[in-house]
C-alpha cells in the first residue's frame, strides 16, 4: 500500500515567518493530495488540497505544491499568526486515504 | 449545512466490554470512512461504507466492525475493548468517490480502563 512520510515532527516559528511542511509518498497511482489542520480536541480540518494534474495551489496565506516525479509534496504558511498553532497532516489518496505522521507548528509571538 | 456528527463525544469502558459508536454524516454524502487515532500511531484507517457497503477495509483485527444505514449514518462497533483501543476514533465523510474531499467529525474519544 501507500507510504506517506511527514517532516517535521515539530516546528516552531516566530510570528510572521514562513512554514514549511513536506511530505513524501510511494504509490504513484496517489492523486490526490489534502493537508489538514487538528486543533486541541477537534477533529481534522482541511485547509487545502491539490490534484495530480496541477503544480501549485494558493489560497490567501496557505499553498500546496506538488511534484509528482519525485512524489513529494509540500504546505507552505506564509506570515504566520499564533492561531496557526495546530497540528497539521497531509495525506495521499489512492483507493483510501493515506495520512502522514502529523507536524506539531508552534508559533511564538 | 451541518457539518459530520459524532456521538457520543466521550466514553469510558472497561477491558473485555464492547461499544458502538455513531457518525452523521454531512447531508448529501453517501460516504463514511472511520478513523483510530493515537499518539504513537497516527491516523489510522478502518473502514470505508458506501450505500450500505463497506468498500475498503484497513489492518485491524475483527473485533473492530461496522455498518451503515440507508440514510448514510454510520456505526462502528468494538469488541472484547482491550487497553489499545483507547484512542480518538475520527469518522469523515465525502460525496461518493473515495478520492473526493473528506470532512471529519469531532470525535469520539474512547478511554479503556
Amino acid at each position: 500500500g501507500e507510504n506517506v512520510e511527514q517532516h517535521p515532527s515539530t516546528l516552531s516559528v516566530q510570528e510572521g515567518d514562513s512554514a514549511v511542511i513536506k511530505c513524501t509518498y510511494s504509490d504513484s497511482a496517489s492523486n490526490y493530495f489534502p493537508w489538514y489542520k487538528q486543533e486541541l480536541g477537534k477533529g481534522p480540518q482541511l485547509i487545502i488540497d491539490i490534484r495530480s494534474n496541477v503544480g501549485e495551489k494558493k489560497d490567501q496565506r496557505i499553498a500546496v505544491t506538488l511534484n509528482k516525479t519525485a512524489k513529494h509534496f509540500s504546505l507552505h504558511i506564509t506570515e504566520t499568526q499564533p492561531e496557526d498553532s495546530a497540528v497539521y497532516f497531509c495525506a495521499a489518496t489512492g483507493n483510501q486515504f493515506y495520512f502522514g505522521t502529523g507536524t506539531s507548528l508552534t508559533v511564538i509571538p | 449545512k451541518a457539518g459530520v456528527t459524532q456521538t457520543p463525544r466521550y466514553l469510558i469502558k472497561t477491558r473485555g466490554q464492547q461499544v458502538t459508536l455513531s457518525c452523521s454524516p454531512i447531508s448529501g454524502h453517501r460516504s463514511v470512512s472511520w478513523y483510530q487515532q493515537t499518539p504513537g500511531q497516527g491516523l489510522q484507517f478502518l473502514f470505508e461504507y458506501f450505500s450500505e457497503t463497506q468498500r475498503n477495509k484497513g489492518n485491524f483485527p475483527g473485533r473492530f466492525s461496522g455498518r451503515q444505514f440507508s440514510n448514510s449514518r454510520s456505526e462502528m462497533n468494538v469488541s472484547t475493548l482491550e487497553l489499545g483501543d483507547s484512542a480518538l476514533y475520527l469518522c469523515a465523510s465525502s460525496l461518493a468517490q473515495t478520492q473526493e474531499t473528506q470532512y471529519f467529525g469531532p470525535g469520539t474519544r474512547l478511554l479503556v480502563l
